[in-house]
């Protein structure tokens, strides 16, 4: 089964500045979605962008992109002009073809006024 | 359009009691998810519905915990009997029709601790 690792529990950024989130993750397939999900304190998992593997582009959402490295199975999230609203738990997921979703452990991003 | 529903939002029991939590999906969504998040972790997947079906129930320790969606669509998790480990937020999501492509919406999770 897929797994899907999150080297940094916990990484702060200056409001406004930009800020990198990690994730790697281990797979067989060459055919998969990967998903970065957003979970304020009140726990609602948020979707934040998502990524085919199929396509090269990578994807963007406004003042989130990732930098998706097939080859290295590597899925950062960039947060541009960081806003204290995106505080939160973020987690890297990975989907395989049989629907079969695999979270990280996220990583906790705090934001300095 | 309203989001998906999970009650009861907080749960305390002693061990060896049960427990029920209810997911109402976002409607038209044939797909539902159980997972269970334990502090700290990521979201682990229990079990998947696809309409009233079992899809994918292979992490869901059947000798305690069990699922139903009987008319394809509210769905409802049980554990019977609790142990302490069970301590976790209990996260329902649906999604439209369970492709690949199709984004996974979470309700606000049922947090239920076991003494």
């Amino acid at each position: 089964a897929q797994t899907v690792t999150q080297s940094q529990p916990e990484m702060s950024v200056q409001e406004a500045e930009t800020v990198t989130l990690s994730c790697t993750y281990d797979t067989s397939e060459s055919d998969y979605y990967l998903f970065w999900y957003k979970q304020p304190p009140s726990r609602q998992m948020i979707l934040v962008i998502r990524q085919e593997a199929y396509k090269q582009q990578n994807a963007t959402e406004n003042r989130f992109s990732v930098n998706f490295q097939k080859a290295a199975k590597s899925f950062s999230l960039k947060i541009s002009d960081s806003q204290l609203g995106d505080a939160a738990m973020y987690f890297c997921a990975h989907r395989s073809n049989n629907n079969d979703m695999r979270f990280g452990a996220g990583t906790r991003l705090t934001v300095k006024p | 359009e309203a989001g998906v529903a999970q009650s009861p939002r907080y749960k305390i029991i002693e061990k060896r009691q049960s427990v029920a939590f209810w997911c109402n999906p976002i409607s038209g969504h044939a797909t539902l998810y159980w997972y269970q998040q334990i502090l700290g972790q990521g979201p682990k997947l229990l079990i998947q519905f696809q309409n009233n079906g079992v899809v994918d129930d292979s992490q869901l320790p059947k000798d305690r915990f069990s699922a139903e969606r009987l008319k394809g669509v509210d769905s409802t998790l049980k554990i019977q009997p609790a142990k302490l480990e069970d301590s976790a937020v209990y996260l329902c999501a649906s999604s439209f029709w369970g492709a690949r492509q199709e984004t996974q919406y979470f309700g606000p999770g049922t947090r239920l601790l076991v003494l």
